[in-house]
């Protein structure tokens, strides 16, 4: 079984401050790792993802995370906050079984970002 | 636009009623996914349908059933619903059964339950 937590509910910052929205997950295998998006009345966008290989993993809009293994974290950064990155961010982790996977996603709760002019 | 579609946008029952929704998956995707987000549950996986089979099933109630059919677009089916299925419920596909390729979600369908 899987299960993720994103540390903080909320996290609000200055425009132009470092954004850091934390992810720690538990997988009895290695997991594949997600960051989703969520703006208000839409979906989820994929911002980025961890499978195997590199462990800094960049995305879209600036976003980077960053697979530590041995901290089972996967936490999310963005040098400098833009206006538009308040939303929803979502962490969330899948399987890897040897290769196979029927690869639903398991979500953490969620980290909503406030970004203050 | 993720090239996935939901039908309805919004829909509004009461309670005891039943209700279908409706998803288009991405051209070329065969899995298509059944998420349910709520504010006490959070996002919650319901269902997941690999070419018209179903592949594994989560959290789902009884009282819901899902199906993909052979143009591969999938239906959700709510019954005896109840307050607590208001939720917004969002369907997402990708090409592979599972592994590590992308979800791609759907606008969602905001259901309201009186």
């Amino acid at each position: 079984a899987q299960s993720v937590t994103q540390l903080g509910s909320h996290v609000s910052v200055s425009e132009g401050a470092l954004v850091l929205l934390r992810c720690n997950y538990s997988s009895s295998v290695p997991p594949y790792l997600f960051w989703y998006v969520q703006y208000p009345n839409q979906g989820l966008q994929l911002l980025l993802k961890y499978t195997t290989g590199a462990t800094l993993v960049k995305g879209i809009n600036g976003f980077e995370a960053e697979f530590k293994k041995s901290e089972t974290s996967f936490h999310l950064t963005k040098p400098s906050a833009h206006m538009s990155d308040a939303a929803e961010y979502f962490c969330a982790v899948s399987l890897n079984a040897g290769g196979t996977s029927y690869g639903k996603l398991t979500f953490g709760q969620g980290t909503i970002l406030t970004v203050h002019p | 636009d993720s090239g996935v579609t939901q039908t309805p946008k919004h829909l509004i029952t009461a309670t005891g009623q039943r209700v279908t929704l409706r998803c288009s998956p991405r051209s070329g995707d065969l899995s298509v996914y059944w998420y349910q987000q709520s504010l006490d549950q959070g996002l919650q996986f319901l269902i997941q349908y690999y070419n018209g089979e179903e592949r594994a099933k989560g959290n789902i109630l009884e009282r819901f059933s899902a199906q993909q059919f052979p143009d591969l677009h999938s239906e959700l089916n709510l019954s005896s619903l109840e307050l607590g299925d208001s939720a917004l419920y969002f369907c997402a596909s990708s090409v592979a059964m599972g592994g590590p390729g992308t979800q791609y979600f759907g606008p969602g369908t905001r259901l309201t339950v009186l």
